[in-house]
């Protein structure tokens, strides 16, 4: 499979506790998106990466989240002190750069914090 | 703050028919329109993307863009019941690389 993966797939967790979620890209897209979606609701932006830096955040990601990209490959998302108001799917994206950015996603991890 | 809108439906059309998707958006500067389609506790997957003005047809689907009156529509001709989903649009603006997403438009293709 040469698409964008995710893992979890699903986590629960109690609050307060840390979680953390990985995606890895479509391996020659040099360009990772990580977003949040609730239900009803349209995916929102969270960050961005292009290669190993971290571009651009979202004020919806808190000082509680963090994101890295090690080598410009794979991503991880954690959360620290998580909040029921956490809960949701976590999308991660990947895009060419030399494109008209067409953003591919995995699979989500879906995060219940209870 | 930068907005897209859709009708959130549901949109209800029966097999075979024409289903005709709507959004709008506020930055005159955005340059790239997508369209997802989202199956019930999956992931969007992208069918179309159109940045010039005028229509771009893929198979079943037809993307328009009106740049002028910040509009961007998506038709699914012979819908089929499996088309039933929610259709995301998103839109790239000017100063980002960030999708913008509506809320999306449910659609019900009846048999």
């Amino acid at each position: 499979d040469t698409g964008v993966s995710q893992n979890p797939r699903h986590k629960i967790t109690k609050r307060g506790q840390n979680v953390t979620f990985r995606c890895d890209p479509i391996s020659e897209h040099n360009r990772l998106y990580w977003y949040r979606q609730t239900l009803g609701q349209g995916p929102e932006f969270l960050t961005y990466f292009q290669n190993e830096a971290q571009l651009e955040k979202s004020r919806l990601l808190s000082d509680r989240f963090s994101a890295e990209r090690p080598k410009g490959s794979f991503s991880t998302l954690e959360i620290q002190r998580t909040e029921q108001g956490d809960s949701a799917m976590y999308l991660c994206a990947s895009s060419l750069l030399a494109s008209y950015n067409e953003q591919f996603f995995g699979p989500g991890t879906r995060l219940t914090v209870l | 703050q930068k907005e897209v809108e859709q009708n959130s439906g549901p949109l209800s059309v029966p097999e075979g028919a024409i289903a005709s998707l709507n959004c709008t958006y506020s930055d005159r500067g955005s340059q790239s329109f997508f369209w997802y389609r989202q199956y019930s506790g999956k992931s969007p997957e992208l069918i179309m993307f159109i940045y010039s003005n005028g229509d771009k047809e893929d198979g079943r689907f037809t993307a328009q863009l009106n740049k002028a009156s910040q509009y961007v529509s998506l038709l699914i001709r012979d819908s089929q019941p499996s088309d039933s989903a929610t259709y995301l649009c998103a839109v790239v603006g000017q100063a980002g690389t960030a999708l913008i997403f509506g809320k999306g438009t449910t659609l019900s293709v009846s048999s």
